[in-house]
């Protein structure tokens, strides 16, 4: 079956470095997607991996490594407006995505 | 770019009444629309799959009757929610996958309609 584990909850402090891992299992694989959904909104998008390696985009980044199934999105120099919910998601070969339950990311000042 | 409208942003209804959301890419084609619900602190559950110009693709457990949905265009997707009862409240999210071939793996989501039944 496809699946995607991600841890539920994470707290760290403002400041800090956060590291959010996921793993993940599907038929087929066209890359894994991180999005952030704040209270009551729609998620938005925050990276795009389809080949092995990190992807770094301001404080935000994204590593994949495709034969272990892993991803992990690194969060720099966090800020109280990164209080939010990180979904993981892996697009399988029908380019389908297959959703992690999302990490509610708790920071504190 | 990539912006994807929803229309209404909230609606609350009378039991057994219908409710019609639109969901629209505003700068972009898009052949394939998706349907999702949102229960609260619950993660984006896929209701279907909407491609322009034939029937959507439902996942399991969703009713087809009960969520009608229309692609009529490469830039719109309505859900109308059918005979609405209070457990059909959630939040409802439409994304939307860019045709052109540089971002065709990527989903631009709407800002969501939040659907209470009452």
């Amino acid at each position: 079956g496809q699946n995607i584990d991600q841890p539920t909850e994470m707290t760290a402090t403002e400041g800090a470095t956060v590291q959010i891992n996921c793993t993940y299992q599907t038929s087929g694989f066209n890359g894994l997607f991180w999005y952030q959904q704040h209270a009551g909104e729609a998620p938005t998008f925050l990276s795009y991996n389809v080949l092995d390696g990190l992807e770094e985009k301001g404080r935000f980044s994204s590593f994949l490594s495709r034969s272990k199934g892993y991803s992990y999105l690194l969060l720099k120099e966090l800020q109280m407006k990164d209080s939010a919910s990180y979904l993981c998601a892996a697009m399988d070969s029908n380019y389908q995505l297959i959703w992690g339950a999302g990490t509610k990311l708790i920071i504190k000042p | 770019g990539a912006v994807v409208s929803q229309h209404p942003s909230w609606v609350i209804c009378k039991s057994g009444t219908s409710v019609k959301i639109e969901c629209r890419s505003l700068d972009f084609q898009a052949t394939t629309m998706f349907w999702y619900r949102q229960f609260p602190k619950q993660s984006l559950m896929l209701m279907a799959t909407s491609n322009e110009g034939s029937k959507a693709t439902y996942e399991q457990g969703v009713e087809k009757d009960k969520f009608l949905i229309n692609h009529a265009s490469l830039t719109l997707s309505t859900l109308t929610v059918t005979s609405a009862h209070p457990e059909d409240s959630s939040f409802y999210i439409c994304s939307a996958r860019a045709l052109t071939s540089g971002r065709i793996n990527e989903q631009f989501f709407g800002p969501g309609t939040r659907l209470t039944v009452l």
